[in-house]
């Protein structure tokens, strides 16, 4: 089975840096996915790592340690709009072979200003 | 069109009705995944089609039936369901199964009620 554990709530200041951790067990890991939902809308795609490192992209940034089953989301500059849950999904092989999304247990993010 | 379109937005269904949701994407995707989202918790994977076949079923009650009539199409069939099941039903793709670096593309849900 799979167990994704992040922390359930956050909060920030406008302008600050937030960090966001993730840690997982899985039997077949093939990547790991970071996703923004705001309430009562579907989650949008934010980066992706599938090699251990630090991926960049604008104001966010994700990391990966595959032997540590580990990895974080950095908001840089936040803004009022950044308030939103953040999950972090694993895409897991699993025991049929066929890959599939698992999401964690989400992390709402509250900035404030 | 780089969008997964689901309908109704919302629904609300007595315990003994039957009815369909639907979700339709045009981006050549050939997987496609039914989630269930309650509330302030993350998405439950309930269904996996790759080119049109079921390729994963998570012990999903009956009561949900599933349906890829082709490769841009994604039905859900409910019937006779429970209170408990209400919640925000997700519909996503992707290009295939396991493409490295490919995000799902998620639809915005249908929010369904059962009363």
């Amino acid at each position: 089975g799979q167990n994704i554990d992040q922390p359930t709530e956050m909060t920030a200041t406008e302008g600050a840096i937030v960090q966001i951790n993730c840690t997982y067990q899985t039997s077949g890991f093939n990547g790991l996915f970071w996703y923004q939902q705001h309430a009562g809308e579907a989650p949008t795609f934010l980066s992706y790592n599938v090699l251990d490192g630090l991926e960049e992209k604008g104001r966010f940034s994700s990391f990966l340690s595959r032997s540590k089953g580990y990895s974080y989301l950095l908001l840089k500059e936040l803004q009022m709009k950044d308030s939103a849950s953040y999950l972090c999904a694993v895409r897991d092989r699993g025991n049929t072979g066929f890959q599939k999304l698992v999401f964690g247990t989400g992390t709402r993010l509250l900035v404030s200003p | 069109d780089t969008e997964v379109t689901q309908t109704p937005k919302h629904l609300v269904m007595g315990m003994t009705n039957k009815k369909s949701l639907k979700c339709e994407q045009h981006m050549g995707h050939r997987a496609m995944y039914w989630y269930k989202q309650k509330a302030k918790k993350p998405p439950e994977l309930m269904f996996v089609y790759s080119y049109e076949k079921l390729s994963i079923n998570e012990s999903v009650p009956s009561r949900f039936s599933p349906e890829c009539p082709n490769s841009s199409l994604l039905n859900l069939h409910l019937h006779a369901l429970q209170p408990e099941d209400s919640a925000l039903y997700l519909c996503a793709s992707s290009q295939d199964l396991g493409l490295p670096g490919q995000g799902y593309t998620f639809g915005s849900g249908t929010r369904l009620t059962v009363v």
